[in-house]
């Protein structure tokens, strides 16, 4: 089936850094990436939609300069959180959207980052 | 837009018995679909099950199946015969069909608790 290799699966940074979270789709081409935040026992909130080859689409309230999103490829986006706060600290987890052809439009999720900001 | 609740704030349940998880929806487009997902501790989004707005029949997968009464715009989740390994967050989740750039809408979630 559909796989999204996510990379690292944590990460502690240090407040004013820059850290990128990777994405990739081993099996499919993945036009389309969405990444979203979690906060302990909360859901998902979506932070921006990804397009290979153009630019992303933000969700209301999320900062595009702080949260650099990159689809280079149909197989690669990234996330790049820079000047990382305390606040950034969350969960961050992408998924893909299956092309056409295979059944439904699934979605494949990768396995998360847990990113931490000391 | 679309929304969906979840307002079961946990769930608790006995090793072996069924539990229903309530979902409803709302959403002015007449094709969309429904999807429930398992979050374990580890944070992996695991797939359950999917129902499509035109499917005449409730989805069933092993264990799970989808409650599914479209009048009423619901989106229950059975599991049956629960296991301790199905202690876990819940979500139920709703895109539009077609579009390649559907986004999946997400409720809040709810923690279901097996007990031996």
């Amino acid at each position: 089936g559909a796989v999204v290799s996510q990379h690292p699966s944590w990460v502690i940074c240090k407040s004013g850094t820059s850290v990128k979270i990777e994405c990739r789709s081993l099996d499919f081409q993945a036009t389309t990436m969405f990444w979203y935040r979690q906060f302990p026992k909360q859901s998902l909130m979506l932070m921006a939609t990804s397009n290979e080859g153009s630019k992303a689409t933000y969700e209301q309230g999320v900062e595009k300069d702080k949260f650099l999103i990159n689809h280079a490829s149909l197989t690669l986006s990234t996330l790049t959180v820079t000047s990382a706060h305390p606040e950034d600290s969350s969960f961050y987890i992408c998924s893909a959207r299956n092309r056409p052809g295979q059944g439904f439009y699934g979605y494949t999720f990768g396995s998360g980052t847990r990113l931490t900001v000391v | 837009a679309q929304k969906i609740t979840q307002t079961q704030p946990g769930m608790f349940v006995q090793e072996k018995e069924a539990v229903t998880l309530d979902c409803t929806y709302d959403t002015s487009d007449p094709s969309y679909g429904l999807f429930w997902y398992k979050q374990p501790s580890s944070g992996e989004m695991i797939f359950l099950i999917y129902q499509g707005s035109y499917d005449q029949q409730n989805a069933t997968e092993g264990r799970y199946s989808l409650n599914f009464q479209k009048a009423r715009k619901s989106a229950n989740l059975v599991i049956s015969a629960s296991q301790l390994g199905d202690s876990a967050m819940y979500f139920c989740a709703m895109s539009q069909t077609g579009g390649a750039n559907s986004k999946l809408t997400f409720g809040k979630g709810i923690t279901l608790s097996v007990r031996p």
